[in-house]
């Protein structure tokens, strides 16, 4: 079984810019959850997916961060314009409806913003 | 609102050296309890999870027992090994509501 894919792995870029990440969770998993993981802290959760509906997004700051998952499949994260504190690794996971105790991540988008 | 709080990192240790990392949490009701590793350059792996009190969680040689009354949930293993070097993460879940993560606890175990 494949697990959670995520890309790119790794980007760089100035305040001000945007950005955007994307995540492929295991096939058949209904709900999909980014987190924002800075440097020596836990994941905090953004947002999370069940299907194509949004179920929780009370952590995300929407005046910059948008997601999107328009088929209930794929997602992408943006971040527009970007701020030097949001340089931290961006987390995907997914979980089946019945089992949202156990959360599959991915290898995560480490974002430096210089 | 519902917390965990691990023990400061990193920890260093000899090889076959016995390791525990504690955590306590602060939550209402009964929530679950995991543990999650993180290899250097991957995502986060469930370790081990424990769903009610007294229960014991188990995996690759780690073991964590669910603590109520002392509101703790603390992981051990017996014999560590150079390839156990990783960061471990404590966490809380209650039916419905979102993960808690702690601030992670980094392990280097020396050959």
């Amino acid at each position: 079984e494949a697990g959670v894919a995520q890309s790119p792995r790794y980007k760089i870029i100035e305040k001000r810019q945007s950005v955007a990440f994307w995540c492929n969770p295991i096939s058949g998993h209904a709900t999909l959850y980014w987190y924002q993981q800075i440097l020596g802290q836990g994941p905090k959760l953004l947002i999370q997916f069940q299907n194509n509906g949004v179920v929780d997004d009370s952590q995300l700051p929407k005046d910059r961060f948008s997601a999107e998952r328009l088929k209930g499949v794929d997602s992408t994260l943006k971040i527009q314009p970007a701020k030097l504190e949001d340089s931290a690794v961006y987390l995907c996971a997914s979980s089946t409806l019945v089992r949202i105790d156990e959360q599959y991540f991915g290898p995560g988008t480490r974002l430096t913003v210089t | 609102g519902n917390s965990v709080t691990q023990m400061e990192g990193p920890v260093t240790l000899s090889e076959e050296a016995f390791l525990t990392i504690n955590c306590t949490y602060t939550a209402t009701g009964y929530p679950s309890l995991f543990w999650y590793v993180q290899y250097p350059g991957e995502g986060l792996q469930l370790l081990l999870k424990a769903t009610k009190a007294d229960d014991k969680g188990s995996n690759k040689g780690f073991e964590a027992t669910y603590r109520k009354e002392t509101t703790s949930f603390h992981l051990e293993k017996g014999s560590v090994q150079v390839s156990d070097s990783a960061v471990y993460f404590c966490a809380l879940n209650r039916y419905g509501q979102n993960f808690v993560f702690g601030p992670g606890t980094r392990l280097s175990v020396l050959p």
